[in-house]
């Protein structure tokens, strides 16, 4: 495998579940990102890891969060979402100075 | 703080035709520019980019963009657009600090090509 991988692609979940969106990328990079992208809004960066350590948070609702194990290595781990949650969630790399590197995303629909 | 705008949400356009993409920034400092493209179900996909140096900038798919530091402006053309360059286009500004790079998008526009 190559690039910025995302599991799974779609995710169907009730509003008192628990799940967890994963990504991984393969190049190598240092930096990795969350956005969320709702129809008819601009993307919105939610996360950014850098080395591992979390360094922005975008006044993201804490029933969103987020980890970093390893540099290879994304979650987001969802818990009493809304309705108003559902959307495509992407992930990205990059090098720390670098051009980002987006996966398929992951389109979460809470019922 | 950088922000970008796009101007108009969806743009249709001939098979063959030209294709502009508008989109105007603004920065505190020496921007660097991206543009990407979203093919339905899909994620972004860099098109091409501007940091320092040339202005006229050449991406893949046959797409080039033009910073004008003067017009804050770094709009998208292709001379001739295919059925498959229907897809939705996003232009991005990027922060960068020792923390690393922080896109912020606009507001996207979608293309639809005609036949």
């Amino acid at each position: 495998e190559t690039g910025v991988t995302q599991t799974p692609r779609h995710l169907v979940m009730g509003m008192t579940n628990k799940k967890s969106l994963k990504c991984e990328q393969h190049l190598g990079h240092n930096a990795m990102y969350w956005y969320k992208q709702s129809a008819k809004k601009p993307l919105e960066l939610m996360f950014v890891y850098s080395l591992e350590e979390r360094v922005e948070n975008n006044s993201v609702p804490s029933r969103f969060s987020p980890e970093c194990p390893n540099s290879s290595h994304l979650f987001l781990h969802l818990h009493t979402l809304q309705p108003e949650d559902s959307a495509l969630y992407l992930c990205a790399s990059s090098h720390v100075t670098g051009e980002l590197f987006f996966g398929e995303g992951s389109r979460l629909t809470v019922l | 703080a950088q922000s970008v705008t796009q101007l108009g949400s969806h743009v249709s356009v001939s098979e063959g035709a030209l294709v502009l993409l508008r989109c105007n920034y603004s920065s505190s400092v020496p921007p660097y520019l991206f543009w990407y493209v979203q093919y339905p179900n899909q994620g972004l996909q860099l098109l091409l980019k501007y940091t320092t140096g040339a202005t006229l900038v050449k991406g893949i798919n046959g797409f080039e963009a033009e910073f004008k530091k003067s017009e804050t402006s770094f709009h998208l053309t292709k001379p001739s657009a295919h059925m498959s360059d229907a897809a939705e286009y996003f232009c991005a500004v990027i922060r960068s600090d020792a923390a690393g790079n922080k896109l912020t998008f606009g507001g996207g526009t979608r293309v639809l090509v005609k036949p």
